[in-house]
């Protein structure tokens, strides 16, 4: 069965340290890939997605991924983290079913942020 | 502010009490969506509908009944819940399927 998986429950940084989150998927080709953030009691909201081309795409708030097609990969990064980064961090991807495609979460990583 | 609104933000109901949870979303978007977020499980797909028609049931229970009288508004009406149906129910919407989807601010379920 197609999956995300997030290895990474909870991780903890400093503030101005980077950071790398992890998301791997089992899926036969190519998906559409994103990472979302949810900060608590909120919604989610579109960090950046991927769908072809470059593999290293750009997004908001100074966050990147790579698409790792060899790796089946899509590990979300930031060179410097605020303490506003403190949430919980998602990558989804669209998997097709006939002639449809549903969204896919992994379990979710959250991210602590400490002074 | 994402352009999809969720009402109510926070709601109470006991087992046998029947409640309407509203989405309303006026970006254009053809492709509407139910999420059931509960603790340390992952975001469940509930149902989809694209262009008013439901495409996707994930064999929800029937207690959960979604309505999509235009593309802009989506209903999950409530009926004997159970406390484990306790939950964010997180609706969003899309462009079409394949694109992102911009999520609403949630509602708050809690069941006594």
């Amino acid at each position: 069965a197609q999956s995300v998986t997030q290895p990474d429950i909870h991780i903890t940084v400093s503030e101005g340290a980077s950071l790398e989150l992890r998301c791997n998927y089992s899926y036969g080709a190519t998906p559409y890939l994103f990472w979302y953030v949810q900060s608590p009691g909120q919604g989610l909201q579109l960090l950046l997605k991927y769908f072809s081309g470059d593999t290293l795409v750009q997004g908001i708030k100074g966050f990147e991924a790579e698409f790792k097609r060899s790796q089946s990969s899509f590990n979300l990064r930031k060179p410097s983290v605020h303490w506003s980064d403190a949430a919980e961090y998602f990558c989804a991807v669209v998997i097709y079913g006939g002639s449809q495609g549903n969204l896919i979460f992994g379990k979710g990583t959250k991210l602590s942020v400490k002074p | 502010e994402t352009g999809v609104t969720q009402t109510p933000r926070h709601l109470v109901m006991g087992m046998t009490n029947k409640k309407s949870l509203k989405c309303e979303q006026h970006l254009g978007h053809n492709a509407m969506y139910w999420y059931k977020q509960s603790a340390k499980k992952p975001l469940e797909l509930m149902f989809v509908y694209n262009f008013k028609e439901q495409t996707e049931n994930n064999s929800v229970p029937s207690r959960f009944s979604p309505e999509c009288p235009n593309s802009s508004h989506l209903f999950l009406h409530l009926h004997t819940l159970q406390p484990e149906d306790s939950a964010l129910y997180l609706c969003a919407s899309s462009v079409g399927r394949t694109d992102e989807a911009f999520f609403g601010q949630g509602t708050r379920l809690t069941v006594v």
